[in-house]
């Protein structure tokens, strides 16, 4: 499964909404569970990722809620509600549906206008 | 507190073996899935490997699949990356990884180690 993500980069100003788009090549949705194997981390630099959201949708325990994702089937968005000066980073979506590999998308590069 | 501390990372030449090491602590290592993802320094990130909470199970990218083995010792809480026949494009930064699923295989990654580099270069 191929994951894109849309743009690579996005510059956007401070309390601004931040919206980063990803693509999968086929459904990531198990009707069998109601659940989209699809997963955000985010990397700052020198940092390894760090886990965001999961199932599209869940947050991540300690993930401050102006994050939040989206999606099902094969198009998901990871939206900052609100973005904050500590949010400039990299993320990555992931996808974990059925075998190995489990992919990433080629990431996008999140700064401030 | 989850610590993953991965070590052995170094410059050797095309063709080199290398094994590296992952040192887990913090939580039940013995129940959980572990993965090695890789990033070229400055680029995206590449899932590698996994194996399995009692080692049984494991799996690869179809990029090192025959010159990487995963393994794991549950007495001492580590997980190692055996590599062979390594390349240029081998050079990356090697994360260890914790599955967030409890004794199975979720596939996403909730704790990841510092990394360590791993340079293949004559």
């Amino acid at each position: 499964i191929v994951m894109t993500q849309s743009p690579d980069s996005l510059a956007v100003s401070l309390g601004e909404r931040a919206t980063i788009n990803c693509k999968s090549s086929r459904s990531v949705f198990y009707g069998s569970n109601n659940k989209n194997y699809l997963a955000w981390y985010q990397q700052k630099p020198g940092q390894p990722p760090k886990l965001l959201i999961y199932w599209a949708s869940t947050r991540e325990s300690g993930v401050p809620d102006r994050f939040s994702g989206s999606g099902s089937g094969t198009d998901f968005t990871l939206t900052i509600s609100s973005l904050q000066a500590e949010d400039v980073a990299i993320y990555y979506c992931q996808q974990y549906y059925s075998t190995p590999p489990y992919t990433f998308g080629q990431g996008t590069r999140l700064e401030i206008k | 507190e989850v610590q993953l501390v991965e070590s052995g990372g170094a410059v050797v030449q095309p063709g080199a073996s290398l094994r590296i090491s992952c040192a887990a602590s913090g939580f039940s290592f013995e129940d959980y899935t572990m993965h090695w993802v890789r990033q070229v320094p400055g680029k995206g990130l590449e899932w590698v490997s996994l194996i399995n909470w009692d080692g049984e199970d494991t799996y690869y990218a179809d990029s090192v699949k025959g010159r990487f083995t995963v393994s794991r010792d549950n007495s001492r809480n580590f997980v190692y990356l055996q590599m062979s026949s390594l390349r240029a494009e081998d050079t990356a930064f090697y994360y260890c990884a914790k599955d967030r699923g409890y004794t199975s295989s979720w596939c996403f990654f909730d704790s990841w180690g510092q990394g360590t580099l791993v340079t293949v270069s004559s």
